[in-house]
């Protein structure tokens, strides 16, 4: 079954230091791989997708991640954080068994706070 | 932009009670889908919806579940006899090469 997980609840960063936001996959087959953003009281906004290509994918807001495929990970960064960055970032999998019809399979989320 | 809208923002009910979320997609996708987010939980898939059919749905989505799209723009999603564990933020998506979301309905059945 694909899964994607990860493994911090909550992110601490100070403005200005650079940010990670931890993903590992784990897929049959090649991964379609998508970082979304949830502000509060907001819906999900689509971050960045890795379908194929360069392993480093840039996305909104400054937003890139790095494909991994041998530690199977899709790590979210950005070069200096802002604290209006702070929200709830989920990663997500794209199920390729699901009659074709593309469900995203969700992470559990990791709060992302930045401190000034 | 164009982006995926979705009323009412926060729906409030009686046990018991029917309710419709409604949902307007981006008008040339052709791939539909409702999620769900229980409160501090994953987002998790309810029912994909293409062709004016089901096209895939999941444990969650009961008899209770149904969805339709009755005019070719509006996409809802009601649930005939709501439970307290139905209470949730409701978000649906569509997509022609990526999924976009909704800003979500919170649904709290008292």
């Amino acid at each position: 079954a694909q899964s994607v997980a990860q493994p911090e609840d909550q992110v601490n960063v100070a403005e200005g230091n650079p940010l990670t936001v931890k993903c590992t996959y784990s897929v049959s087959g090649n991964p379609y791989l998508f970082w979304y953003v949830q502000y509060p009281n907001r819906g999900l906004q689509f971050l960045l997708k890795y379908i194929t290509g360069d392993n480093l994918v840039k996305g909104s807001y400054g937003f890139e991640a790095e494909f991994n495929k041998s530690q199977t990970s899709f790590h979210l960064k950005k070069p200096s954080a802002l604290v209006s960055d702070s929200a709830l970032y989920f990663c997500a999998v794209r199920d390729l068994f699901s009659g074709g019809y593309n469900k995203l399979i969700f992470g559990a989320g990791t709060r992302l706070a930045v401190h000034p | 932009e164009p982006e995926v809208t979705q009323t009412p923002s926060h729906q409030v009910t009686q046990m018991g009670q029917e309710v419709i979320l409604r949902c307007v997609p981006i008008s040339n996708h052709l791939y539909f889908y409702w999620y769900r987010q229980i409160l501090g939980q994953k987002v998790e898939f309810l029912v994909s919806f293409y062709n004016n059919e089901i096209s895939e749905k999941s444990e969650i989505f009961d008899d209770q579940f149904s969805v339709e799209r009755p005019d070719g723009s509006n996409f809802t999603l009601k649930i005939r006899s709501t439970k307290l564990e139905d209470s949730a933020m409701y978000f649906c998506a569509s997509l022609l090469d990526t999924q976009y979301f909704g800003p979500g309905t919170r649904l709290t059945v008292l």
